[in-house]
């Protein structure tokens, strides 16, 4: 039961670009939402995160959208730059729960961004 | 800035081996966490302790186990390693609430 989706395995944008990389998830228990970003033989890096009670965070080039009744959010990347290929991880946590489950994170399997010069 | 490091970055280990992979965090972090990373299968939590010996399974523990005898260290343990544990390991820590903040992976492969 995968209730953190990134249906995109890989996304290719021309440099200078806008990339949007898309997430979706299941369970309604879950009220804070991270981004991040991995490069081959590194541990992921923290990127933005949204809480459920806004809508949009903002962090330089990186914008994070969240839509509650959709069950979706999406990480905005403008301009795209070279050194943004990685892939990056949408992970989702319910904070504000109880037990176990306000401690740990559920990842999506990943996006491959390759943005080209 | 935060530094978790994960003591080894490649091991190679025989079938039925005992394997320990080690992880030390620096900034006080209540919060110790094990995933693994396979292709095409993301990040998938193994075990996560929330204080010292306290520890919870996560989505995927069977053939792991995880010791947290210190705040500041979490190690996994695979009792017998097996083949398909061949993976990259990831150690984890956070402030309750906060983003979980990552080593640079162990490399296993199990032969």
């Amino acid at each position: 039961d995968q209730q953190v989706k990134q249906n995109s395995p890989s996304l290719s944008v021309q440099e200078g670009r806008i990339s949007i990389l898309n997430c979706d998830y299941t369970n309604s228990m879950f009220d804070y939402f991270l981004w991040y970003k991995k490069y081959p033989a590194e541990g992921p890096t923290f990127l933005i995160s949204i809480s459920s009670i806004k809508d949009k965070n903002e962090d330089g080039r990186f914008t994070v959208f969240l839509n509650k009744s959709a069950k979706h959010l999406s990480l905005h990347i403008v301009p795209s730059q070279p050194g943004d290929s990685a892939v990056y991880f949408c992970a989702a946590s319910a904070f504000g729960g109880s037990g176990g489950s306000n401690y740990k994170l559920t990842f999506g399997k990943g996006t491959l961004l390759t943005v080209n010069p | 800035d935060v530094k978790v490091t994960q003591s080894s970055r490649y091991l190679v280990k025989r079938t039925g081996e005992k394997v320990f992979l080690e992880c030390v965090q620096d900034m006080d972090h209540e919060n110790m966490f094990w995933y693994r990373q396979d292709p095409g299968l993301g990040l998938r939590l193994i075990y996560f302790s929330y204080d010292v010996k306290m520890k919870e399974k996560g989505d995927i523990p069977e053939g792991y186990s995880v010791s947290r005898e210190k705040k500041e260290r979490f190690s996994l343990i695979l009792e017998s390693a097996s083949t398909n544990q061949t993976s990259m390991y990831l150690c984890a820590s956070s402030l309750t609430g906060q983003a979980n903040h990552f080593g640079n992976g162990t490399r296993l492969t199990v032969t």
